[in-house]
């Protein structure tokens, strides 16, 4: 069954501290992963594709198929990158399966 | 380019009341998707739809009834609200290009249910 988790429902930081958000996958095929990212009482915006390789913000993610993991990292946190973290991840089917998310809170 | 827009932004029902939330969106795309948000439960599909004159049970769909009026249009009709319908709802639109898996978004419509 496809599945993702993501095991930390808030995570506090300071601000210049690391960041890692996790988010583990349960997929049989080949798995599409996404960040979506939630700025308070707005809509969900794209942050990151796998496929994509890049870096948006300073945030990267990496697809690691041997440990079905798409964490999200940033190496230095700012203030403005407090928000609602999803992690998704799409199929064959044109669905996304959504992680139950994770609230980002940089104190400053 | 507007994207995705939904209305209304809120919405407050009593218990029984019926309403529909009204979704378009203007980037040509086949798929149109509901989402209801609650803390804790991530965001969960309530129906879908791949293609116009096409729509599909999601996770959620108790409750809840859809019509995709045409590519632009999808709207979540509500038939006889309860409390355990209070949520945050999302309409969403996407690609059906088996390689680009990615939605977009509209702004949301706030429902409380008295």
């Amino acid at each position: 069954a496809q599945r993702v988790t993501q095991p930390e429902k808030l995570l506090s930081v300071f601000k210049g501290a690391p960041v890692e958000l996790k988010c583990n996958y349960s997929y049989s095929g080949s798995p599409e992963l996404f960040w979506y990212v939630q700025y308070s009482r707005q809509r969900l915006q794209l942050l990151l594709r796998h496929i994509s390789r890049e870096s948006i913000k300073g945030f990267t993610a990496d697809l690691n198929k041997g440990e079905t993991s798409f964490h999200l990292k940033k190496p230095f946190a700012q203030e403005e990158d407090s928000a609602m973290y999803y992690c998704a991840l799409g199929g064959a089917t044109n669905k996304l399966i959504f992680g139950t998310g994770t609230l980002l809170a940089v104190q400053p | 380019n507007a994207g995705v827009t939904q209305t209304p932004k809120f919405q407050v029902l009593k218990t029984g009341q019926s309403m529909t939330l009204q979704c378009a969106q203007d980037m040509n795309h086949n798929s149109m998707y509901w989402y209801r948000q609650d803390p804790g439960m991530g965001l969960r599909l309530i129906y879908y739809s791949a293609s116009e004159g096409t729509t599909d049970k999601g996770e959620v769909p108790n409750g809840y009834n859809v019509s995709r009026l045409n590519k632009r249009e999808f709207s979540l009709r509500l038939e006889s609200a309860a409390p355990s319908q209070t949520s945050v709802y999302f309409c969403a639109s996407g690609s059906t290009s088996i390689f680009h898996n990615e939605q977009f978004f509209g702004p949301g419509t706030r429902l409380t249910v008295l």
